[in-house]
């Protein structure tokens, strides 16, 4: 079966630090997404994608925080400068943009800022 | 305020028990989907409901649309601790986009 792939699966970094997410789509998919989640929030939307144009990060602190897409196969998602309280548990999530279709979600990037 | 409330939050039960957790809304949607995540993975889509009063089967799950389209149930028979995980219950929305529910955290003792 096709797989949503995202790399690192752990990062452990020191706050003020650089971080970047990776995340390979489903070949075919064309609308990706950014989940952050969290005990306390649940998951909670960062921004999302549809043919490589991103259509809202409203979600995502902009100070900080930043979506991209490069190319069809490759999503980006960097926090610079990093701090403790976005320690969480990053997904990366694709579909296709028509119906009720579901969202094929990674395994996540597990991020500890310490 | 959140847009779909799930309930319980949390769940313990022995091996063989059965069980129902909710997902409930004031607003009416046009198709409700269900999640499981298992620790350490991401959600995966356990089933689409579409129909008000519709109701579709997985196994010794049963999902149930309420015949107003503004709540769901997942019903499970004698669970398993395989069936341990975060079910999630979500809506497509017109923009693309999902919105989730906080989960029903469901932990099934052997």
């Amino acid at each position: 079966d096709a797989r949503v792939t995202q790399t690192p699966r752990h990062k452990v970094t020191e706050m003020g630090q650089e971080v970047t997410m990776r995340c390979q789509p489903i070949l075919g998919h064309n609308t990706v997404f950014w989940y952050r989640q969290t005990m306390m929030q649940g998951l909670e939307l960062l921004a999302y994608f549809r043919n490589r144009a991103p259509l809202d990060d409203s979600g995502m602190p902009k100070d900080r925080f930043s979506a991209e897409m490069p190319d069809a196969t490759l999503a980006t998602l960097k926090i610079q400068p990093s701090e403790p309280r976005d320690s969480a548990v990053y997904f990366c999530a694709s579909g296709l943009d028509r119906g009720n279709q579901p969202q094929h979600f990674g395994d996540g990037t597990r991020l500890s800022i310490l | 305020t959140q847009l779909l409330e799930q309930s319980p939050q949390f769940l313990s039960i022995q091996e063989g028990e059965n069980l129902t957790v909710y997902c409930n809304s004031s607003s009416v949607f046009s198709s409700l989907q269900w999640y499981r995540q298992e620790p350490g993975e991401g959600p995966v889509l356990l089933v689409t409901v579409v129909t008000g009063g519709e109701v579709k089967k997985l196994k010794r799950l049963t999902f149930q649309f309420g015949d107003a389209r503004k709540d769901s149930s997942l019903h499970i028979t004698a669970a398993q601790p395989g069936d341990t995980g975060l079910y999630l219950c979500a809506v497509p929305t017109g923009g693309f986009k999902t919105i989730f529910g906080a989960g029903t955290r469901l932990f099934v003792k052997a």
